[in-house]
């Protein structure tokens, strides 16, 4: 099956900086990428989606200027985690729909766990 | 708007039992209904679908669902469950219609803990 990868897997950062998260589809092309938040024994919350080529959508309540998202290319989108505050640290995954399968399932990438100390 | 119900937190079963794992639904049109499950630190890996036809969908690793409209469930089960079947499993839905952003929804998530 479609394999999606996350970089790094696991980050501790200072307060007030900035952590940059890439999420690579690797053997497919994701025109459509999600960014999800899990906190402990909760369930997926889902912040954006991610478009290749335009500005991502974000759900209500997500600060995008603090949430920055990217989607440069077919294969690649990045969230930066702006002036990362401890009440920031979840785990974060990210998503990929193939290209032209809408209704296809969601490729699921390994997650990275951001802790802000 | 769409959602999913999962009414259990945890179910425990023992090994080599049945393994049942409820999920409800509501949405606007149709649904697409999706079982994944999530090991301890890592993302999320799918199971299997419901897209249309057959309301018996069979998926990994031994598990299936039934697809039940009059009662908008999409239960997932395991005839004999093992012990490396303990994890976190979560059901959700995307609305066939596309004015719902495509986005899928996911229930709270229910633990299965299987026992030797």
């Amino acid at each position: 099956g479609a394999v999606v990868s996350q970089h790094p897997s696991r980050v501790i950062c200072k307060s007030g900086t900035s952590v940059k998260i890439e999420c690579r589809s690797l053997d497919f092309q994701a025109t459509t990428m999600f960014w999800y938040r899990q906190f402990p024994k909760q369930s997926l919350m889902l912040m954006a989606t991610s478009n290749e080529g335009s500005k991502a959508t974000y759900e209500q309540g997500v600060e995008k200027d603090k949430f920055l998202i990217n989607h440069a290319s077919l294969t690649l989108s990045t969230l930066t985690v702006t002036s990362a505050h401890p009440e920031d640290s979840s785990f974060y995954i990210c998503s990929a729909r193939v290209s032209g399968q809408l209704y296809n399932e969601q490729f699921f990438g390994p997650g990275t766990r951001l802790t802000v100390l | 708007a769409q959602s999913v119900a999962q009414p259990e937190d945890q179910v425990n079963v023992a090994e080599g039992n049945p393994l049942t794992v409820k999920c409800t639904y509501s949405v606007s049109g149709n649904p697409y209904l999706f079982w994944y499950v999530q090991y301890p630190n890592r993302g999320l890996q799918f199971l299997l679908k419901y897209i249309t036809g057959d309301n018996l969908v069979k998926g990994s690793y031994g598990f299936e669902a039934e697809f039940n409209k009059s009662q908008t469930s999409f239960h997932l089960k395991k005839p004999s469950a093992l012990v490396s079947d303990s994890a976190l499993y979560f059901c959700a839905v995307r609305d066939y219609i596309k004015a719902a952003g495509n986005k899928l929804t996911f229930g709270g998530g229910t633990r299965v803990l299987v026992k030797p």
